[in-house]
């Protein structure tokens, strides 16, 4: 295993509701990303953070937003939940440094919006 | 936008089969290209890192091949194991913070 966390398993809101995912990092990372696996697809880059700052974001809208901590776990927050925000979302942690590529996933929280 | 392809799709073979996947990506802007072995309920678990083309690397029965210049890497299992059975992805890197996946490859090892 990674030593990437991630909380919860599942969880099964409703359209409209808002929802805080979380993710713990693997020792010594820096950088989290988040990523959404819909149905049949490639996991899609949502965004990073690096250092408690967003460092990149993927084709998602504003309502999904994030945080990193301190101790750089992160949040995933999602308002305003639609139908097709059901998806499997994973967390990976990395080392920004030169030279350093690999990225450690978590298990992943399956979201079901009804 | 980037498009990396897996192909095929999903795969059953027998056990002690060998076989191969293919992951096309852009040949352009290249960084990395990683594999990802992925068992269902448990995290992706990183088989390989490759950067430079012509690249070949190795972890057991699993090796891979990287052609930066054309875009496309395989990924070959020799003697396919039932505990091989999981989905494949590819993803391309290109420096910018971001993995680019492809849609997987689902394989399936009957004893």
């Amino acid at each position: 295993e990674t030593g990437v966390t991630q909380s919860p398993t599942h969880l099964i809101k409703t359209r409209g509701q808002q929802v805080t995912l979380r993710c713990s990092s693997q020792s010594g990372h820096n950088t989290v990303s988040w990523y959404q696996q819909a149905l049949g697809q490639g996991p899609q880059f949502i965004f990073q953070y690096y250092r408690e700052e967003e460092n990149g974001r993927g084709n998602f809208p504003p309502r999904f937003s994030g945080l990193q901590f301190p101790n750089y776990s992160s949040e995933l927050n999602v308002n305003a939940l639609e139908l097709d925000d059901s998806a499997l979302y994973l967390c990976a942690s990395s080392l920004d440094q030169a030279g350093s590529y690999e990225q450690y996933f978590g298990p992943g929280t399956r979201l079901t919006v009804t | 936008i980037l498009n990396v392809e897996q192909s095929p799709q999903s795969l059953h073979v027998q056990e002690g089969d060998s076989t191969n996947f293919t992951c096309s990506f852009p040949s352009s802007n290249f960084y990395a290209l990683h594999w990802y072995r992925w068992e269902t309920a448990k995290s992706p678990e990183a088989l390989f890192v490759m950067t430079l083309n012509g690249d070949e690397k190795k972890k057991g029965r699993i090796s891979a091949t990287l052609n930066t210049k054309e875009g496309y890497s395989y990924l070959y299992i020799k003697g396919s194991q039932p505990e091989d059975s999981a989905t494949y992805l590819c993803a391309f890197f290109t420096g910018r913070r971001a993995l680019t996946f492809g849609s997987g490859t689902r394989l399936q090892v009957q004893p």
